[in-house]
């Protein structure tokens, strides 16, 4: 089974919907980050859980809102998106904070 | 402040025509620095951390060496399936933050 693992792969919502991105890991790390990917720009941290508590939220807007059950599981909850937030969302993992990040294959976001 | 860049940002290789990718750093105190290799559709796939100065690192056709402010990936005679995006991606002393180049896109023909 894969390390990181996101779901979906590919999402179109309007501007108005509530939608969740869902990221797994099987590698028993206790980091997890959530990255921004766009066309042309270097990616960008979101956020950072570290044994399940947030440390970093990069100055986020808060239509986004991310969600760390346990060490395994993150979410990135959205509501009224922006066009500008169709992107490559990628989900991370890495043992400690100073390891190696273990990427997914990401969530393709496009927004209407 | 902390930064990153790549270059070049295309590159185009004969196979078997050996070259190297640059990321030169400015960053308050290196934790590490990372390559990553990233094929259209999917996520970046770690290759290498680098964490002083002159340390080296090999996996079949790549190598990725570190000086004070800049590393290289150097690739011997490529093959096409080396085609990816490289990123390179530093973590400042005192942070677990990453701060990731723009990448180079590597093309190798047959």
């Amino acid at each position: 089974e894969t390390g990181v693992t996101q779901t979906p792969r590919h999402l179109v919502m309007g501007m108005t919907n509530k939608k969740s991105l869902k990221c797994e890991q099987h590698l028993g790390h206790n980091a997890m980050y959530w990255y921004k990917q766009s066309a042309k720009k270097p990616l960008e941290l979101m956020f950072v859980y570290n044994f399940k508590e947030q440390t970093e939220n990069n100055s986020v807007p808060s239509r986004f809102s991310p969600e760390c059950p346990n060490s395994s599981h993150l979410f990135l909850h959205l509501h009224t998106l922006q066009p500008e937030d169709s992107a490559l969302y990628l989900c991370a993992s890495s043992l400690y904070d100073n390891q190696p990040q273990h990427f997914g294959d990401g969530t393709r976001l496009s927004i209407l | 402040e902390d930064q990153v860049t790549q270059s070049p940002e295309a590159l185009r290789l004969q196979e078997g025509e050996s070259s190297s990718l640059n990321c030169s750093y400015t960053v308050s105190g290196l934790r590490g620095l990372f390559w990553y290799r990233q094929d259209p559709g999917k996520g970046p796939e770690f290759l290498f951390t680098l964490y002083s100065a002159g340390e080296e690192k090999e996996k079949e056709r790549l190598k990725a060496t570190l000086t004070k402010k800049e590393s290289f990936l150097h690739i011997t005679a490529p093959k096409p399936e080396d085609s990816a995006t490289y990123l390179c991606a530093v973590q400042a002393a005192g942070t677990y933050k990453y701060i990731f180049g723009t990448g180079t896109r590597l093309k190798v023909l047959a």
